[in-house]
């Protein structure tokens, strides 16, 4: 069964500052997709960024990007220039086709100002 | 274009009671995913529907169930409820069908936090 595994229960960062949260899985599929969601305090989660396995080239989205390290099974997320409003709860998640999403139990990021 | 509903927003309830929690998808979504968030868990996915069929199922007892209507709108449905049944429950939806980004753009509503007493 697939697993995806955040190995940092919490973590904070000074703003301005730039902050990397790790995600592991495992998988024997060739083919299949990562994701970051965040989780403000307000609940409402949300789509950070995406990356699909079999595209080599990091994702990026504005101050996020990620550290995609295929044989590694490795998946992490890279914020830079952190501010108050990323203060929230951050996902790992992991999908291929036809199959559920899998979360991992979670990263707590504090940006502390 | 009104994001994913959940009602009600908060549910207190008793061992032994039963529960349905409602979900309204983003109008033209058909996929419609359900989760349980508790500490230290994170997600634990619970079931998704298409079409009004259950597409997937996680690995939860028999209590937990579902259905999706034909306007796509869900319930799920807790029966004898076990105090560990306390946890947000998250519903996600997404177009459910065609390419990459129409099947996995989960977009998910604000959860209903159930406690049971």
């Amino acid at each position: 069964a697939q697993t995806v595994t955040q190995s940092q229960p919490e973590m904070s960062v000074q703003e301005a500052e730039t902050v990397t949260l790790s995600c592991t899985y495992d998988t024997s599929e060739s083919n299949y997709y990562l994701f970051w969601y965040k989780q403000p305090p307000s609940r409402q989660m949300i789509l950070v960024i995406r990356q699909e396995a079999y595209k080599q080239q990091n994702a990026t989205e504005n101050r996020f990007s990620v550290n995609f390290q295929k044989a590694a099974k490795s998946f992490s997320l890279k914020i830079s220039d952190s501010q108050l409003g990323d203060t929230a709860m951050y996902f790992c998640a992991f999908w291929e086709t036809g199959n559920q999403f899998y979360f991992g139990t979670g990263t707590s990021l504090t940006v502390i100002p | 274009k009104a994001g994913v509903t959940q009602t009600p927003r908060y549910l207190i309830k008793t061992r032994g009671q039963q529960v349905t929690l409602s979900c309204s998808p983003i109008s033209g979504h058909r996929s419609v995913s359900w989760y349980q968030q508790t500490p230290g868990q994170g997600l634990q996915f619970l079931f998704e529907y298409f079409s009004e069929t259950q597409r997937n199922k996680g690995n939860f007892p028999g209590r937990f169930s579902g259905r999706q209507f034909s306007n796509s709108r869900s319930e799920m449905n807790v029966s004898t409820l076990e105090l560990g049944d306390s946890a947000l429950y998250l519903c996600a939806s997404s177009l459910g069908a065609g390419g990459f980004l129409a099947k996995n753009i989960q977009y998910f509503g604000a959860g209903t936090r159930l406690s049971v007493l």
